[in-house]
């Protein structure tokens, strides 16, 4: 069935280094591709996304990028911080009947050490 | 703008009893979805909803239900609980899938155990 493979479940990095998570997803239709940042005890949290008339994309210390013909993308973060501890997901969606169907990564939690 | 609340935060039930979980939110979107998060797992749709008085099925919507009488509550039965339901519940709404403002927004969780 559709799946998207999210490595490495933990990632842990001292701060100022950078980090990469990479996600792999099965459905070659999937043409929407978000990254959840959950913080302890809250809610999954909308960091970025791409879509997949785009190679990539950046927002300040978070960049995506995305190869179609591989089906990866991958979440890349700059000059780390503490506060950039905690659980992401990645995701890969589609159009489906009546809605938009969206698979999960497992996550990765990623720990910054000060 | 609260966003997306659910009630309750947290809750332990029995086997083979009810309740219910309560989501609103504020945002006049269309769209919206209940999720469990279990441990190792990314987020598994179980219902969902594209309007008022409409709901359909997920990805794992064995064991519960739903219903979406006003478009800004979307509300998660489960009517005999099961150890296997032990489990944190999101609860999400978004606009339009598939257009430029499309962004899913969670609500903070809800920890069900089923002892």
């Amino acid at each position: 069935g559709e799946n998207v493979e999210q490595h490495p479940s933990t990632l842990s990095v001292q701060e100022g280094d950078s980090a990469v998570i990479k996600c792999t997803y099965s459905d070659s239709a999937s043409n929407y591709f978000p990254w959840y940042k959950q913080e302890l005890g809250k809610g999954p949290q909308l960091i970025i996304d791409i879509r997949s008339n785009v190679g990539e994309k950046k927002d300040q210390r978070i960049a995506v990028t995305l190869n179609k013909t591989a089906k990866h993308f991958s979440l890349h973060i700059t000059e780390t911080q503490p506060e950039d501890s905690a659980v992401y997901f990645c995701a890969a969606s589609k159009g489906w009947a009546g809605g938009f169907k969206t698979i999960f990564g497992a996550g990765t939690r990623l720990f910054v050490k000060a | 703008n609260a966003g997306v609340t659910q009630t309750p935060k947290f809750r332990v039930l029995k086997t083979g009893q009810s309740m219910t979980l309560l989501c609103a939110q504020d945002m006049n979107h269309e769209y919206m979805y209940w999720y469990r998060q279990d441990p190792g797992m990314g987020l598994r749709l179980i219902h969902y909803s594209v309007g008022e008085g409409t709901t359909a099925k997920g990805e794992v919507p064995d064991g519960y239900n739903v219903s979406r009488l006003k478009k800004q509550n979307f509300l998660l039965g489960l009517e005999s609980a099961a150890p296997s339901q032990t489990s944190v519940y999101f609860c999400a709404s978004s606009s339009l899938p598939g257009t430029v403002a499309y962004e899913q927004y969670f609500g903070p969780g809800t920890r069900l155990t089923v002892t």
